[in-house]
């Protein structure tokens, strides 16, 4: 059974920063891109990452891009997110997402909820 | 950037009767490679978005035959056959086609 399980979320203040972390098992991790996606309240899920098999391609939106840094460490099968400079506008529940064939979003987390706020 | 847009934004429908999701892009979804990469994605209250159809009408793995999708170039369609209670959420549509991936801003299916 595929798992991915998601931790670091919390509430940080403007400016701040915070390190997503997700556990995957049940597939071998090495061999799927994988994302983080983004929902927040009253909004469609926006896409914030993608990285490739080895860890060396990564593409970003725009709105995160210089503040974010998605890494994956494929001998412990986890996807990290470092989220630098947070925003108001960055308050969201953060999903890890497996990356399917079809470039789709094929399974996903429960999400771990940021809040930015002072 | 493509603009994904759904009709309609909430969808009151009767138990066991069909219910229809059109979703519109502003540009065609045709990758280069021949493949057009339109995704549908449920949404239940308190749950992490759920694949259910890959590239216009593959269903997912454990996706039950009454969800179907169609659709080519800007214009694709999620179909419920008869919708049953389960079925209340919200769903949303999603181009990988290019970059960024983009969602539609989601229905709302709700039971009547």
């Amino acid at each position: 059974e595929v798992k991915l399980v998601e931790s670091g979320g919390g509430l940080v203040q403007p400016g701040g920063s915070l390190r997503l972390s997700c556990a995957a098992s049940g597939f071998t991790f090495s061999t799927y891109w994988m994302s983080w996606v983004r929902h927040a309240p009253g909004e469609g899920p926006e896409w914030v990452a993608n990285i490739m098999l080895g860890g060396s391609e990564k593409s970003y939106v725009d709105s995160v891009k210089g503040r974010f840094t998605i890494s994956r460490d494929n001998a412990k099968n986890s996807l990290y997110l470092e989220m630098n400079s947070l925003r108001a506008e960055d308050t969201a529940i953060y999903y890890c997402v497996r990356v399917g064939s079809g470039r789709t979003f094929e399974y996903w987390g429960q999400g771990t909820l940021v809040t930015v706020s002072s | 950037d493509i603009v994904m847009t759904q009709t309609p934004l909430s969808s009151p429908v009767t138990l066991g009767q069909p219910a229809s999701i059109s979703c519109r892009s502003s540009q065609s979804l045709v990758h280069s490679d021949g493949n057009t990469y339109l995704s549908w994605f449920q949404q239940r209250p308190g749950q992490p978005p759920r694949l259910l159809i890959s590239k216009i009408s593959n269903r997912f793995s454990g996706v039950p035959d009454r969800f179907s999708g169609s659709g080519a170039g800007t214009d694709f369609t999620l179909e419920i056959s008869r919708v049953e209670a389960e079925d209340v959420g919200v769903y949303y549509c999603m181009q990988a086609t290019q970059l960024p991936p983009l969602f539609g801003q989601g229905t709302k299916l709700e039971i009547k």
